[in-house]
């Protein structure tokens, strides 16, 4: 499977600021996912990123607050836009292979005081 | 929608039980399943899969049974170690496959392995 990497792996934010996380593959891939899991809870998809389009984001979910970047096939970012408390979580990406077994990054640990 | 759910939030075994858990999903159109294990601090880890033309899966310690009629697949692990505590979740999709759907995840159930 591949090997993923997560940058940061924590941050405390103010409100009000924004956070880019990055998500680094050790092979290519072409579909890449972003989660949230939320203190306590289960994961919930945010968005679809596929390399070369637009991501595809789920109900709930805006490109404004959550901006994404595809620019190849190893990388994407995730930006956390004018966070506020509730945005605190842990912010996940996943890559899948053709099988549609997805793998987990180890995951942003974001804490907005 | 997909909606995945799981029957208990916490399950407390003796070491070297088996254990078992369960999850329950709506979606007649899911196709394909996964079991994952997020230990605290770390991304969810994938332990087994299962898709739907397949009633079990068995790996090392760990079996995944899926019953379609009743829309419910378990976990079983075979003689519990205390690494195996964990929060476990099992994950679905209705997707076509290829890789190009997202998951959606049940509730979780937390693991304790007792001494």
């Amino acid at each position: 499977s591949a090997v993923i990497s997560q940058k940061p792996s924590r941050d405390i934010c103010q409100r009000g600021t924004s956070l880019t996380i990055q998500c680094q593959v050790d092979s290519q891939v072409t579909m890449m996912f972003w989660y949230r899991q939320q203190p306590g809870q289960s994961l919930t998809l945010i968005a679809t990123a596929n390399q070369g389009s637009e991501a595809t984001y789920e109900s709930g979910f805006v490109i404004d607050k959550f901006p994404i970047s595809r620019p190849n096939l190893t990388f994407s970012t995730l930006t956390v836009s004018n966070m506020s408390p509730e945005d605190s979580s842990i912010y996940l990406c996943s890559v899948s292979e053709s099988t549609g077994t997805q793998y987990f990054g180890p995951g942003t640990r974001l804490l907005v005081l | 929608g997909e909606s995945v759910g799981l029957h208990l939030p916490t399950l407390s075994v003796q070491e070297g039980d088996n254990s078992i858990i369960n999850c329950a999903y709506s979606n007649s159109a899911s196709d394909y399943f996964i079991w994952y294990k997020q230990e605290s601090g770390k991304g969810p880890q994938f332990i087994i899969d299962i898709r739907s033309n397949m009633d079990k899966r068995q790996g090392q310690r760990v079996t995944v049974l899926l019953n379609k009629t009743v829309k419910h697949l378990s976990l079983q692990i075979a003689a519990t170690q205390p690494g195996d505590s964990a929060v476990y979740f099992c994950a679905g999709t209705s997707g076509s496959g290829g890789g190009a759907d997202g998951l959606t995840f049940g509730k979780g159930t937390h693991l304790i392995i007792q001494p």
